[in-house]
């Protein structure tokens, strides 16, 4: 069975301070890692899809980056408009449509 | 842009009434998903259809039911809404090829009373 694990569940952190959130999975047959960002009372946006170890993307102060059994989401000097939850989500080889998701990292920016 | 748009942004219930969750989304995608959200549960998907009149059964269908006439819309029917169907309900569509990148909704809170 699929399993995806975010840690930690809540990160705080003072603006401009860096850090890194957690995405590990267990699946067969990767076919994409996807993250979202969610702000409270919305749905999930999505920001970047991963398909292969070694893949890295980046998008303003945020980069997905992937390995064979977990993933990183590196936040660079943060700033209170980035607190959301993040979540992550994986799709295996038996399956065209569906997503495994993990149940996301509060993240906190305080200015 | 991808548009996924959803008929209500809260929406209060009686248990036991009959209630109907429209999705709309306007990028010509032939899959689409309906979750709840719930705390501590994370997203947990309800059904999808990849395409018209087709349907399969997600991880928690008891309760629900679906219907996709046209490949646009995707509506989730609470046959006899009861208190512990009160949760956020989102829907997503992707495209069947490529990434199956899933687009969402801005969601719908539903509290059943």
């Amino acid at each position: 069975e699929d399993q995806v694990t975010q840690s930690p569940e809540a990160l705080r952190l003072q603006e401009g301070e860096s850090s890194s959130l957690n995405c590990s999975y267990t699946v067969s047959g990767l076919r994409g890692l996807f993250w979202y960002r969610q702000d409270p009372g919305k749905g999930p946006e999505f920001l970047f899809t991963l398909y292969s170890a070694g893949e890295e993307k980046e998008k303003e102060r945020l980069k997905a980056t992937l390995t064979k059994k977990e993933s990183f989401l590196h936040i660079t000097a943060p700033k209170p408009e980035d607190s959301a939850t993040y979540l992550c989500a994986v799709r295996h080889g038996g399956s065209n449509y569906k997503l495994t998701f993990g149940k996301g990292t509060l993240l906190t920016v305080n200015p | 842009d991808v548009k996924v748009t959803q008929s209500s942004r809260y929406l209060v219930k009686r248990t036991g009434e009959k209630v109907f969750l429209e999705c709309v989304q306007d990028m010509d995608h032939e899959n689409m998903f309906w979750y709840r959200q719930d705390p501590g549960l994370g997203l947990r998907l309800i059904y999808f259809s990849y395409d018209v009149k087709m349907k399969e059964k997600g991880d928690i269908p008891e309760g629900y039911s679906v219907s996709r006439e046209k490949k646009e819309r995707f509506s989730l029917i609470l046959e006899s809404a009861s208190t512990n169907q009160t949760s956020m309900y989102l829907c997503a569509s992707s495209p069947q090829r490529g990434s199956s990148t899933q687009y969402f909704g801005p969601g719908t809170r539903l509290t059943v009373l």
